[in-house]
């Protein structure tokens, strides 16, 4: 199975909003609501952000949230602080005990 | 605090063979699936390998089903990898995962706790 499908770059300026998409198929995205989103400093391991499509963790701001219709998930940031400069990768759970990463998004705050 | 703490890494040749460890701590690590991700470099994530909490349903991603095997040993608190038949691009960081919450298999992605990871080079 190919890897989930995600923009490479993603900006905005402080305050402003920005969404991150990520595209699968009915046999991943659109089949379950075990989409994930991690974010990434260079150097760092992954955090998650939001899991199962639209859940927010303890401790992660709710600036982070996320949202998927159909075969396509998003994850929005609203008020993008210096901080939120990251890679963003999503993961979707695939059917037969698989799961699947996108290709990640480099997000820069401007 | 929940701690997971992966060792293991190195150079190994191709063809070779290595085995990663990733001590837990702070959590009832009998109670939890783990996984394992790899990240190549300057590469995206990719989900390697799964583990029930019990140790009896193992996963695998299709890159390296019949050379790599999971365990897990519940009363050490350990979580394995034992890679054979290495390849140059299986050259990567790899972290072990715990998943959390209820799910309906061991490798859905809700991991909320990653180790720093262990670094595996294949080289001649």
């Amino acid at each position: 199975q190919s890897a989930l499908t995600q923009p490479p770059s993603a900006s905005g300026s402080p305050g402003q909003s920005v969404t991150i998409s990520c595209t699968g198929s009915s046999s991943d995205v659109g089949g379950y609501n075990y989409v994930s989103w991690f974010q990434q400093h260079p150097g760092k391991a992954p955090k998650v952000m939001i899991y199962e499509v639209n859940k927010r963790p303890s401790g992660v701001p709710d600036r982070f949230s996320g949202s998927k219709s159909g075969n396509t998930a998003s994850l929005i940031v609203s008020g993008l602080q210096p901080e939120d400069e990251a890679d963003y990768y999503c993961s979707s759970y695939a059917g037969s005990n698989n799961l699947l990463f996108g290709g990640g998004t480099k997000l820069t705050v401007l | 605090e929940v701690q997971v703490l992966e060792s293991g890494g190195g150079l190994a040749q191709p063809g070779g063979s290595l085995r990663l460890s990733c001590a837990a701590s702070g959590f009832t690590f009998s109670d939890y699936a783990m996984n394992w991700v790899r990240q190549g470099p300057e590469k995206g994530l990719e989900w390697v390998s799964g583990i029930s909490a019990g140790g009896a349903n193992l996963y695998y991603a299709d890159s390296v089903r019949g050379r790599f095997t999971v365990s897990r040993d519940n009363s050490r608190n350990i979580l394995y990898l034992q890679m054979n038949s290495l390849r140059a691009e299986d050259t990567a960081l790899y972290y072990c995962a715990k998943r959390f919450g209820s799910c309906l298999s061991a490798v859905c992605p809700n991991f909320d706790y990653w180790g720093p990871g262990t670094l595996v080079t294949v080289s001649s």
